[in-house]
């Protein structure tokens, strides 16, 4: 059984650059997740997708914020103009529809942003 | 707002020691989750516990058990025989039955000494 992976781990960019990251989860999952983790901070809601369809959006996800899970499978999520703010990690997770809002999220390894 | 406060910044214990982490929520909600993640250095996040709400019995798994009171709004964790690899983040996170998105505390940096 393998996990959630995130690719790539680490990307560093120029303010003003867009970047995607591309997130797998787990195979027979059907939710997928994104959060965004700031040091010294937890994790913060910003997405989710059951199946293909996108059902909820923090309002931390900014225009500048895009996320897609085209066939229900892996997902991206793309930064358009990047700013030093939005330099953290990047976190996928991904859960299988069971229980309901309590189905434990399996997470990845995350992808570090440095915005320069 | 749904909020989820971990008090302790950093703590450490000594190897084979017992230590409790704390962890306070708010919520109206009255069903809930509650769960305890690591997150080792570099690695990635990993469930430790999960609590459902309506269960009144602690959860436990192996050394790891919970301490919960509902009317109090305290989810503690409890890691008892601690060993080196237990060295890691824990975050407290908490979802209400109505939606999918976890709630973050800040985390509790934890050190086993050897």
């Amino acid at each position: 059984d393998t996990g959630v992976s995130q690719d790539p781990r680490h990307k560093i960019t120029k303010r003003g650059q867009n970047v995607t990251f591309r997130c797998d989860p787990i195979s027979e999952h059907n939710r997928l997740y994104w959060y965004r983790q700031t040091l010294g901070q937890g994790p913060e809601f910003l997405t989710y997708f059951q199946n293909e369809a996108q059902l909820e959006k923090s309002r931390l996800l900014s225009d500048r914020f895009s996320a897609e899970r085209p066939k229900g499978s892996f997902s991206t999520l793309e930064i358009q103009r990047t700013e030093q703010g939005d330099s953290a990690m990047y976190l996928c997770a991904s859960s299988l529809d069971g229980t309901g809002a309590g189905d434990t999220q399996y997470f990845g390894p995350g992808t570090r942003l440095t915005v320069l | 707002a749904q909020t989820v406060t971990q008090s302790q910044p950093e703590m450490s214990v000594q190897e084979a020691e017992t230590v409790t982490l704390s962890c306070t929520y708010d919520t109206s909600e009255s069903n809930y989750y509650l769960f305890w993640y690591k997150q080792p250095p570099s690695r990635q996040m990993i469930l430790v516990i999960r609590q459902e709400a309506y269960k009144q019995q602690n959860a436990t798994e192996n050394r790891f058990s919970v301490n919960f009171q509902k009317a109090a709004k305290s989810f503690s964790l409890k890691i008892s025989d601690s060993q080196l690899g237990d060295t890691a983040m824990y975050f407290c996170a908490f979802i209400n039955s109505g939606t999918y998105k976890y709630i973050f505390g800040t985390g509790t940096r934890l050190k086993v000494l050897a």
